[in-house]
């Protein structure tokens, strides 16, 4: 079955730092990938998507890359500041259906 | 641009009462809705998607009789818990998408729903 991998325990990091975070996958060729900020009792709110013929992406301080080699999408935040600290979620699509599949989520914290 | 908004942010019932959340989208039109739970450090599942003016499609194990969406408008999606019990209580988030490419969505801000 289609499975979405991301960390469960939360990374710390300190402010200015660079943050990553991983989005594994397994038994699923997406068409696309996006990530996501979700904030606690919040709903998601969207970040950046990258197709699967792209391998790097870019906004501002954030950068998405993905692997479909690999089948891993790396999710960085340079510059990282303590509004930045939230979960995020990546997300799956394509392969027959246009509706993302949702990961757990990782949770970043970055510490002044 | 591209807000959506659902009401109410956090209900509570009694076990066997109704409860309805609505979702709107504000500032364009949405061709098709879609609703979510989210439990505690899980992920979002999706339960329906509905089109405007057409019945929702279900995701498996949902049950429709209980869920119960209702796609009004290009713009208004409501779903109702029916004879709501303790484990229904979730986190419901809508969201909803502007075209036809459904990875285009914009989420909502939630509803929390305690039934206690």
């Amino acid at each position: 079955s289609q499975k979405i991998e991301q960390n469960s325990e939360a990374l710390n990091i300190q402010e200015g730092k660079t943050a990553t975070l991983t989005c594994n996958y397994t038994n699923y060729s997406p068409a696309y990938l996006q990530w996501y900020r979700q904030d606690p009792g919040r709903g998601p709110v969207f970040l950046l998507l990258i197709r699967e013929n792209e391998k790097e992406k870019r906004k501002e301080r954030l950068k998405v890359t993905f692997d479909t080699t690999l089948k891993q999408s790396l999710f960085h935040i340079t510059a990282s500041q303590p509004a930045d600290s939230a979960t995020y979620l990546c997300a799956l699509g394509g392969g027959g259906s246009y509706i993302p599949t949702f990961g757990r989520g990782t949770s970043l914290i970055v510490h002044p | 641009g591209a807000v959506v908004s659902q009401h109410p942010s956090r209900v509570i019932c009694k076990s066997g009462t109704s409860v309805k959340i609505e979702c709107r989208s504000l500032d364009f039109q949405a061709t098709t809705m879609f609703w979510y739970r989210q439990f505690p450090k899980q992920s979002l599942m999706l339960m329906a998607t509905s089109n405007e003016g057409s019945k929702a499609t279900y995701e498996q194990g949902v049950e429709k009789d209980k869920f119960l969406i209702n796609h009004a408008s290009l713009t208004l999606s409501t779903l109702t818990v029916t004879s709501a019990h303790p484990e229904d209580s979730s986190f419901y988030i809508c969201s909803a998408a502007p075209g036809l490419y459904q990875h285009e969505q914009y989420f909502g801000p939630g509803t929390r729903l305690t039934v206690t």
